[in-house]
């Protein structure tokens, strides 16, 4: 299985400053089709998650423009330009190139 | 847009079988992949199994021998079973569109094993 890991596990952010988080693959995540499926997912506590990034930089519907996604084949990373209250919730990296899809560990976003 | 409602016994003792179904509204069963994932209390979240349009499923290997994901088109619906639960399948389920990533969910169902 690919193993997902995110950096920072926790991240205390101050509100209108911009946070930043990494995720990274065991193997890249090159399909043999040429796409590279790496989403982002954003949840706040006794929510669903809900999709904001796929294919590495492509925001889904409704997603703001203050989120973008960027990287290539292990290497990825999600920024939020400037952090707004209802941006807390944790953050999670999901790969969909290779059986069995798989999961970063989340990593927590607050304010400070 | 569309929706997705979800049920089943959220109560199970072990040994038992799970069985979710997950009903999809203002949305067509076809032309897409339709997606389990479940989340252990506290937890991350694990992918389950997805099922085409066409009715073909892939599986989560560590679930592989317990796991079965079906549809009924004609009710726009599509199913979970998970056999032999144990306290280690205790997790909020979710229903999903999508195969390579999910775009829209079920608010998911808690079931806990426990005997």
């Amino acid at each position: 299985d690919i193993v997902m890991t995110q950096t920072p596990l926790s991240s205390p952010v101050t509100l209108g400053q911009p946070a930043s988080i990494s995720c990274r693959s065991s193997q890249s995540l090159v399909h043999s089709d040429g796409n590279t499926y790496l989403a982002w997912l954003h949840q706040r506590p006794g929510q669903p998650p809900r999709l904001l990034i796929y294919k590495i930089s492509n925001r889904f519907s409704g997603v703001p423009d203050r989120f973008s996604g960027y990287g290539a084949r292990t290497d990825f990373t999600l920024t939020i330009s400037r952090v707004e209250a209802e941006d807390v919730g944790t953050y999670y990296c999901m790969q969909a190139t290779q059986f069995p899809y798989t999961f970063g560990p989340g990593t927590k976003l607050e304010i400070k | 847009q569309v929706q997705l409602h979800q049920w089943g016994a959220g109560l199970l003792r072990p040994s038992e079988t799970l069985s979710l179904t997950c009903d999809i509204s203002r949305g067509s069963f076809s032309g897409y992949y339709w997606s389990w994932i479940r989340q252990p209390p506290g937890k991350g979240l694990e992918w389950i199994g997805e099922i085409s349009q066409s009715g073909g499923t892939k599986y989560n290997l560590s679930l592989m021998s317990r796991v079965s994901i079906s549809a009924d088109t004609s009710r726009n619906q599509f199913s979970l079973q998970l056999s032999s639960v144990t306290a280690a399948d205790t997790a909020v389920y979710y229903c999903a569109r999508g195969g390579q990533w999910q775009d829209y969910w079920s608010q998911g169902t808690l079931v806990t094993v426990s005997a």
